[in-house]
């Protein structure tokens, strides 16, 4: 079946680099999210990745993906206090469909 | 432009009773999607709505039920209600199927 794991914490200084990862089960995903979710608020989107690409940078963050594997990283650069979120990648389950699969997660500290 | 909007923002019930939660997607935008996320956990996909006919359904049981208007705003109704449909309720939005979708805040709902 459709599955997303994700390490559930991850705690670095202010000013360091976070890199968050995610392997899925779905190979035929055309495209692959994260969304950063902020305590009681709803999820927003933080960038994509179409299935053919292995690198995106946009601005801080960078997204590498290994198709093969089956496994997707974030990479936060100079990351901030206001970074503390919970991130998902959430691959897109199927061309024909909207379904986006989720894990539960990975909770980002950011120590000033 | 006005994002993903959804109501009530909190919602307090009983045991047995039913809900509805109202969404109304970005301008332009014809699709809607629900999911579903419990307390520490990844949002689970409920349903999809394209063009006023369901295009996607999730393991959810027959009490759950939603609506697309000719308008693209969608209802989810939730009969029976049980202390685990405690959750909150995210609608989803994207101009077509497969395409990114943009969260609205959710619906915080409390069965008691």
């Amino acid at each position: 079946g459709e599955d997303v794991e994700q390490s559930l914490f991850l705690s670095v200084r202010e000013g360091d680099s976070s890199v968050i990862n995610c392997t899925y089960t779905d190979s035929s995903s055309t495209y692959l999210y994260w969304y950063k979710q902020e305590p009681g608020a709803g999820l927003q989107l933080l960038t994509y990745i179409f299935s053919n690409m292995d690198m995106k940078q946009d601005q801080r963050l960078t997204v590498l993906l290994n198709k093969k594997d089956k496994h997707l990283s974030l990479r936060i650069a100079d990351t901030q206090t206001g970074d503390s979120a919970i991130y998902f990648c959430a691959p897109h389950g199927s061309s024909n469909t909207g379904k986006l699969i989720f894990g539960q997660g990975t909770t980002l500290q950011v120590k000033p | 432009d006005a994002g993903v909007t959804q109501s009530p923002t909190h919602l307090i019930k009983t045991r047995g009773q039913h809900v509805t939660l109202r969404c109304s997607p970005i301008s332009g935008h014809k699709s809607v999607s629900w999911y579903q996320q419990v307390l520490g956990q990844g949002p689970q996909f409920i349903f999809q709505y394209y063009e006023k006919e369901e295009r996607g359904r999730g393991n959810f049981p027959d009490r759950f039920s939603a609506r697309q208007f000719p308008n693209y705003s969608s209802e989810l109704n939730v009969n029976a209600l049980l202390l685990g449909d405690s959750a909150l309720y995210l609608c989803a939005s994207s101009w077509d199927l497969g395409e990114t979708q943009y969260f609205g805040p959710g619906t915080r709902l409390l069965v008691l």
